[in-house]
């Protein structure tokens, strides 16, 4: 099984701020990796797609990129809606993986 | 709108058996396939099943092989989890979701556009 790791586990962070979240896949999936935003008591929520595509109706702040084994989400100026969990996916082979989350906080 | 509602979480003894639906409406529900995961208490994702969308393909994770069984039912839009020898570590809220992406050079690779809102499932006696 492909295995996804995240990081951080946890980042505090202000309205405004530039935030990074890196994901790291244990053998390459090319391009085939999604991130979900997930807020408590609710579903997932697609945000990217292969990599770097933005789903529609996500606002512009939030970017993907990498390929291979290496990617990032960036969120580029920290929206109060933006507080959640998010998580990586591969979907390159089954069974499909998820990075163990980043829970984003207010600072 | 697209929408998944999934129904059938309950309180259930080790053991025992429960079955899921997921209802799916404002798609073409025949030409998609469909995925289920689950997420345990305070815990992170788990995919743990597909199912085509003629439903001649299935896979499962390795977690629920053998005792978990996904259908579904195209002219009634919905789709089925029959869950048989469930254990405590099955305890978690169960979300179908429906699957996008594209086929190249014989492969297939499917990220999940619409989830429904989740049913609990708690194992415990």
């Amino acid at each position: 099984d492909i295995q996804m790791t995240q990081s951080p586990s946890t980042l505090s962070a202000s309205v405004g701020d530039r935030v990074t979240i890196t994901c790291r896949a244990s053998q390459s999936i090319s391009s085939w990796l999604a991130w979900y935003q997930q807020k408590p008591g609710t579903a997932p929520k697609l945000l990217i797609y292969q990599a770097s595509s933005l789903e529609s109706g996500v606002p512009s702040r939030f970017s993907g990129s990498g390929s291979g084994t290496e990617f990032t989400l960036t969120i580029s100026s920290l929206q109060p809606d933006d507080f959640a969990t998010y998580y990586c996916q591969q979907y390159n082979s089954y069974p499909y993986t998820f990075g163990q989350g980043t829970k984003l906080e207010i600072k | 709108e697209v929408q998944l509602v999934e129904s059938g979480g309950d309180l259930v003894q080790p053991g025992g058996s429960l079955r899921l639906s997921c209802a799916a409406s404002g798609f073409t529900f025949t030409i998609y396939s469909i995925s289920w995961f689950r997420q345990a208490p305070g815990m992170g994702l788990e995919w743990i099943s597909y199912i085509s969308h003629t439903g001649d393909t299935k896979y499962y994770a390795d977690s629920v092989k053998g005792r978990f069984t996904v259908s579904r039912d195209n002219a009634e839009n919905s789709l089925y989890l029959q869950m048989n020898g469930l254990r405590d570590e099955d305890t978690a809220v169960y979300y179908c979701a429906r699957d996008r992406g594209h086929c190249t050079g014989g492969s297939c690779f499917r990220y999940h556009d619409s989830w429904g809102q989740g049913t609990l499932v708690t194992v415990s006696s």
